[in-house]
């Protein structure tokens, strides 16, 4: 079984709409974090997490938010989706015990907003 | 602030044809450098971390080294199997990893 798992792993919606991915690790770590990658762009970092009750914006938190249901939980929410949202979200996490925070990533959500 | 760039963004080689992707760092304080590779439409598969100036690390026909500005990752005798975008990351502190966009390698047989 994979240590990160995203669901879904496809998603396509319409402009407005209200949408959930979620993000599992059976990794044990305390770190969780989502990126997005576009084309030519590389990954951006949206929002992450150090332990359960710690949220930070990343670089292009504008128009996401998250939960962070336990430690090996976390979901990223868009409010109300729009067509510059279509892109491949990632998960990934790391464990703050190890001294370099290598991070491991999910297969990732490939999300089309129209 | 922590910075990344990855030379050149790609590179076509023919199977056999050894080369190297170049990544430049600027970092206040270096905890670790991170190569990963991507298939298309895959997550980030990690490689290697590189701590200090000098390293190296090698896996099958990779090969990582470290110096103060930069790392580079050469690719010995490729192989079709080796194409993939190849992400350099690196560590400063307690924030995230910082990414360089990539280098989209393609090896034709």
């Amino acid at each position: 079984d994979a240590d990160v798992t995203q669901t879904p792993r496809n998603r396509i919606t319409k402009t407005g709409k209200r949408i959930m991915l979620e993000c599992s690790q059976t990794k044990g770590h305390d770190r969780m974090y989502w990126y997005r990658q576009d084309p030519g762009l590389g990954l951006r970092l949206i929002y992450y997490s150090f332990d359960v009750k710690d949220i930070n914006k990343g670089e292009i938190s504008d128009g996401y938010s998250v939960s962070r249901q336990a430690q090996a939980k976390f979901s990223l929410s868009l409010e109300s989706a729009i067509p510059n949202q279509t892109a491949l979200y990632f998960c990934a996490t790391s464990d703050a015990g190890t001294s370099t925070d290598t991070q491991y990533f999910g297969p990732g959500t490939r999300l089309t907003v129209l | 602030e922590d910075q990344v760039t990855q030379s050149p963004e790609a590179l076509r080689l023919q199977e056999g044809e050894s080369s190297s992707l170049n990544c430049s760092y600027t970092v206040s304080g270096l905890r670790g450098l991170f190569w990963y590779r991507q298939d298309p439409g895959k997550g980030p598969e990690f490689l290697f971390t590189l701590y200090s100036a000098g390293e190296e690390k090698e896996k099958e026909r990779l090969k990582a080294t470290l110096t103060k500005k930069e790392s580079f990752l050469h690719i010995t005798a490729p192989k079709p199997e080796d194409s993939a975008t190849y992400l350099c990351a690196v560590n400063s502190g307690n924030t995230p990893l910082v990414f360089g966009k990539g280098t989209r390698l393609s090896v034709i047989a």
